[in-house]
């Protein structure tokens, strides 16, 4: 299927296991971001990536990690997981940096840590 | 600096009934606008987006915005909603002319309910 895709969409874990969120896009997209959704707070920026290994890190960083070892694809690693990460997290990308490229979203993935 | 803020965290609405959802952002730089919609249990999709020329923008399902410089406003506005409209409503700014990665910034959302 063409498209944005995220996985699982639903996820609970513990306080200080290792989590693993998956995007995965079929455009080709150059960029790709995360975001976590939380109330309150809107959308916030983790990190982003500009092409295949760069990464940048964004608004709210710490605790995260994230790599792009292959263009469609952009893993979010939360390396050990605090029950403040518990939110909903969005994939996005979008082609390019012109006004003109419009930026895209997967489905989102509801994450809770107990 | 940006920041975006929206003055609504919930509006409630009757079917048919005119609704306006407000944006205000703070910028030193000229910025581009937009406002996106989430569905329940969908991720975020593009209803409009302010890059130039005209202040009043139409885009999906109805819903125009007008930016207003002076007023540092975007403000999105539908003449008759209904319930399929129920949604939340994200505005975001971007500021690309820096090379800042395309990243938007988004205001909190406005939860839009109408009501039969």
């Amino acid at each position: 299927d063409a498209g944005i895709t995220q996985s699982p969409r639903y996820k609970i874990t513990e306080t200080g296991r290792q989590v693993t969120l998956m995007c995965h896009q079929t455009w080709s997209h150059s960029y790709m971001f995360w975001y976590r959704q939380d109330l309150g707070h809107g959308l916030r920026l983790i990190y982003y990536s500009a092409a295949a290994d760069i990464t940048d890190k964004g608004e709210v960083p710490d605790g995260y990690v994230v790599s792009r070892s292959k263009t469609e694809n952009f893993p979010l690693t939360l390396e050990s997981a605090t029950r403040s990460q518990t939110s909903v997290y969005f994939c996005a990308s979008r082609t390019g940096l012109a006004a003109t490229d419009t930026q895209y979203f997967g489905p989102g993935t509801r994450l809770t840590v107990l | 600096a940006q920041s975006v803020t929206q003055l609504d965290s919930q509006v409630p609405v009757f079917e048919e009934a005119p609704v306006e959802l407000r944006c205000n952002y703070s910028s030193s730089v000229s910025v581009y606008l937009f406002w996106y919609v989430q569905y329940p249990n969908q991720g975020l999709q593009l209803l409009l987006k302010y890059l130039s020329g005209s202040t009043l923008v139409k885009g999906i399902n109805g819903f125009e915005a007008e930016f207003n410089k002076s007023q540092t406003s975007f403000h999105l506005r539908k003449p008759s909603v209904h319930i399929s409209d129920t949604a939340e409503y994200f505005c975001a700014v971007s500021n690309l002319i820096y090379n800042q990665g395309g990243k938007l910034i988004f205001g909190q959302g406005t939860e839009l309910s109408v009501k039969p």
